[in-house]
């Protein structure tokens, strides 16, 4: 049971490039959300899907377009990267919204906008 | 607004010694209130939860978690620290009524135990 799984792991890109990072999760759950991790600053929300179908706007979703595929799979785009989207990505899942149960995370993906 | 504070950046203690790890937080009403343990280029792990009932929660690897409502607080603990507990530990909020999309994170605190 692989849980949540983020590819890539790490990646570099030039001021402008575009990027989709990918995010899938086996544990049937209808809820998934995208955050950045910062130093100093915890863990920020962008984009969150309460449920296959929807998306909406988290704390920090400027420069940041998603897509939800399907109900296993979230996806995160940068179209044109900026050196400020240089963070930690984490997708995680959870039970559908307003349960009271705890997220998954994957293993995060390192992006370096040079 | 909620938030959460986690007053330490870094916490050290000595193999074998009890660790307490703080937390504080705000919320306009009933808390939901977590911790999450990251160890180096991991994900975050969840350790335990605070819905209602019993003050005092118990969690994965030994952690336990006092809630106390006078104090707004939600201190992570244990009785005696491990090398391995060594890693960033988060604390999590979110107030009643709302989806995990609510979750307020603090912004870590490094646990570094000593051998």
């Amino acid at each position: 049971n692989a849980g949540v799984t983020q590819t890539p792991k790490f990646q570099v890109l030039k001021t402008g490039q575009s990027m989709t990072l990918q995010c899938a999760q086996d544990m049937n759950h209808n809820s998934m959300y995208w955050y950045r991790q910062d130093p100093g600053m915890g863990l920020r929300l962008i984009y969150y899907s309460a449920s296959e179908g929807t998306t909406d706007k988290g704390e920090v979703p400027n420069g940041y377009n998603v897509s939800r595929l399907n109900k296993r799979e979230f996806s995160l785009r940068l179209e044109s990267a900026a050196p400020s989207q240089t963070s930690v990505y984490f997708c995680a899942s959870s039970e559908p919204t307003g349960m009271n149960t705890e997220a998954f995370f994957g293993q995060g993906t390192r992006l370096t906008v040079v | 607004a909620q938030s959460v504070a986690q007053p330490e950046d870094q916490v050290n203690v000595a193999e074998g010694n009890p660790l307490t790890v703080k937390c504080t937080y705000s919320v306009s009403g009933n808390p939901y209130l977590f911790w999450y343990v990251q160890y180096p280029n991991r994900g975050l792990q969840f350790l335990l939860k605070y819905i209602t009932g019993d003050n005092l929660v118990k969690g994965s690897y030994g952690f336990e978690a006092e809630f106390n409502k006078s104090q707004t607080s939600f201190h992570l603990k244990k009785p005696s620290a491990l090398v391995s507990d060594s890693a960033l530990y988060f604390c999590a909020v979110r107030d009643i009524p709302g989806g995990y999309q609510k979750v307020t994170f603090g912004t870590g605190t490094k646990l570094q135990v000593i051998p």
